[in-house]
């Protein structure tokens, strides 16, 4: 089956920039998906198709991808950033999710 | 903007059956996968499966670690959708979410909205 690789955790200052990776076999070929999971509560899509922001999520997230490495980014990063990021793609006709990665501000 | 609301039984004994039921308002039930999605406590995210598309053919998905044990089912008339897991055990302990399965492009598929999880305990 398909793996994804995420960081257990990345530390940020606030107000710097925090960086999530993903890697997967291949994932230049696939879109990636990104969901911010904050404590206690449901993750919500905050990045799909490597790089749209659904409504209401922050301009200073974003996505890219490069090789087999899709990249989330988190600019200027706020205590409410302070969450778990999973990333997922769509993979033999169901979704994969990578283990996680716990964002510490 | 849609909305999932689930309930079920939160705390089973080993070998009982979960069950749990997911309502959907708020937007369409056709034209999409309706999911269930697992994470053990302080652990990643672990899809159970997906129905297959209303009005579409194509049949349901189940992770195969869960060895025919589950089953999730839809009551198109009720925008409603259950999930069964027979046999639980201890490792099946987690927090339980629904979450509908969107079309976001070529190959492209996000869970864009989430029920608000439901902690299942199995336990003797």
């Amino acid at each position: 089956s398909y793996g994804l690789t995420q960081p257990l955790s990345v530390s940020v200052a606030l107000g710097q920039t925090a960086i999530v990776s993903c890697e997967g076999n291949n994932l230049g070929t696939k879109n990636v998906n990104w969901y911010q999971q904050k404590p206690g509560q449901a993750p919500v899509l905050a990045l799909f198709r490597n790089d749209i922001r659904p409504s209401g999520i922050p301009e200073r997230l974003s996505g890219s991808k490069s090789g087999n490495t899709a990249t989330l980014t988190i600019t200027s990063a706020q205590d409410g950033d302070e969450a778990d990021y999973f990333c997922q793609v769509w993979d033999s006709s169901t979704g994969v999710f990578g283990g996680g990665t716990k964002v510490t501000v | 903007q849609v909305q999932l609301q689930q309930w079920g039984a939160g705390l089973l004994k080993p070998s009982e059956t979960l069950s749990l039921t997911c309502a959907v308002s708020g937007g369409s039930f056709s034209g999409f996968f309706w999911s269930w999605i697992r994470q053990p406590p302080g652990k990643g995210l672990e899809l159970i499966g997906q129905s297959g598309q209303i009005n579409h053919s194509g049949s349901a998905y189940y992770n195969p670690s869960l060895k025919g044990r589950v089953t999730i089912s839809l009551d198109t008339s009720k925008k409603r959708f259950s999930l069964t897991l027979r046999s639980v055990t201890a490792a099946d302990t987690a927090v339980y979410y629904c979450a509908r399965l969107s079309y976001c492009g070529e190959d492209c598929y996000a869970f864009d909205s989430w029920g608000q999880g439901n902690l299942v305990i199995v336990s003797s």
